[in-house]
C-alpha cells in the first residue's frame, strides 16, 4: 500500500467502550497528526508527534490518548466517549515538523479518516 | 495567532463556468497557504500552494490561487468547471512550525 492508510473506516461505538483508531504511512515520513472534522466546523488539530514524541497535544480530553510507536503507525485510543466526539478522525504524516527559523514547511498527506459515531 | 475566513459556505455553478472560492487569513508572520480538496468519503489532497515568489500560483485539476498580500486574501479559480470537481474546498494557512489552521470549507456544487 502506499501514502497514509486508515484502519477501521467506520466505527460504531457505545459510550462505555473501548476502541483504537489506526493510522499507517508509507511514505518515509517523519511526522504525524491526528485531526478532527465535526460537521459545520473547521478542521481541529489535536496530537502532533514528531520522530515518536509528542509535539503538540491541543487540549485534547483525556479520554482521547494518542500512541506512536514508531515513525510509521500511530494509534488514537478511545474510551467513555460522548456522541458529540462523533466525527471524521484524520490522520496526516509528512516529512517532519518544521520548528524554528531556517526549517522548511513540509507538506502534510492526509488519511482517507474514520468516521466515528458514538452512540 | 493566525485564522481563516472562507466566504460562503455552499457555492454552485455550472459546469463549464468559472468559479471562484475566496479566502481571506490574518497572520502576524508572513503566510504559507494552501487550498486543499476533499471528495466524499476521503481525506483531504493538496491542491496548491504558496510560500513566496509568484503570487499567482498553479495548482492541479487546472486550478490556480491569487495571493493578495493588501487584501490579505488567497482566492481559489478554475477557469471552466467539471462535474467530478464537486467537493469541498478548504483553505488553510500556517506560519513556519507547520501547524495548519484550516478555514470552514465551501461546498462546490456543479450543476449540468
Amino acid at each position: 500500500e502506499t501514502g497514509v492508510t486508515q484502519t477501521p473506516r467506520h466505527l460504531v461505538m457505545g459510550m462505555t467502550n473501548k476502541k483504537s483508531l489506526k493510522c499507517e504511512q508509507h511514505l518515509g515520513h517523519n511526522a504525524m497528526y491526528w485531526y478532527k472534522q465535526s460537521a459545520k466546523k473547521p478542521l481541529e488539530l489535536m496530537f502532533v508527534y514528531n520522530f515518536k514524541e509528542q509535539t503538540e497535544n491541543n487540549s485534547v480530553p483525556s479520554r482521547f490518548s494518542p500512541e506512536c510507536p514508531n515513525s510509521s503507525h500511530l494509534f488514537l485510543h478511545l474510551h467513555t466517549l460522548q456522541p458529540e466526539d462523533s466525527a471524521l478522525y484524520l490522520c496526516a504524516s509528512s516529512q517532519d515538523w518544521a520548528s524554528g527559523s531556517g526549517s522548511s514547511y513540509n507538506e502534510q498527506f492526509f488519511g482517507p479518516g474514520t468516521r466515528l459515531t458514538v452512540l | 495567532a493566525q485564522s481563516v475566513t472562507q466566504l460562503g459556505s455552499h457555492v454552485s455553478v455550472s459546469e463549464g463556468a468559472l468559479v471562484l472560492l475566496r479566502c481571506n487569513y490574518s497572520s502576524s508572520v508572513p503566510p504559507y497557504l494552501f487550498w486543499y480538496v476533499q471528495y466524499p468519503n476521503q481525506g483531504l489532497q493538496l491542491l496548491l500552494k504558496y510560500f513566496s515568489g509568484d503570487t499567482l500560483v498553479q495548482g492541479i485539476k487546472g486550478f490556480e490561487a491569487e495571493f493578495k498580500r493588501s487584501q490579505s486574501s488567497f482566492n481559489l479559480r478554475k477557469p471552466s468547471v467539471h462535474w467530478s470537481d464537486a467537493a469541498e474546498y478548504f483553505c488553510a494557512v500556517s506560519d513556519k512550525g507547520g501547524k495548519l489552521i484550516f478555514g470552514q470549507g465551501t461546498e462546490l456544487s456543479v450543476k449540468p
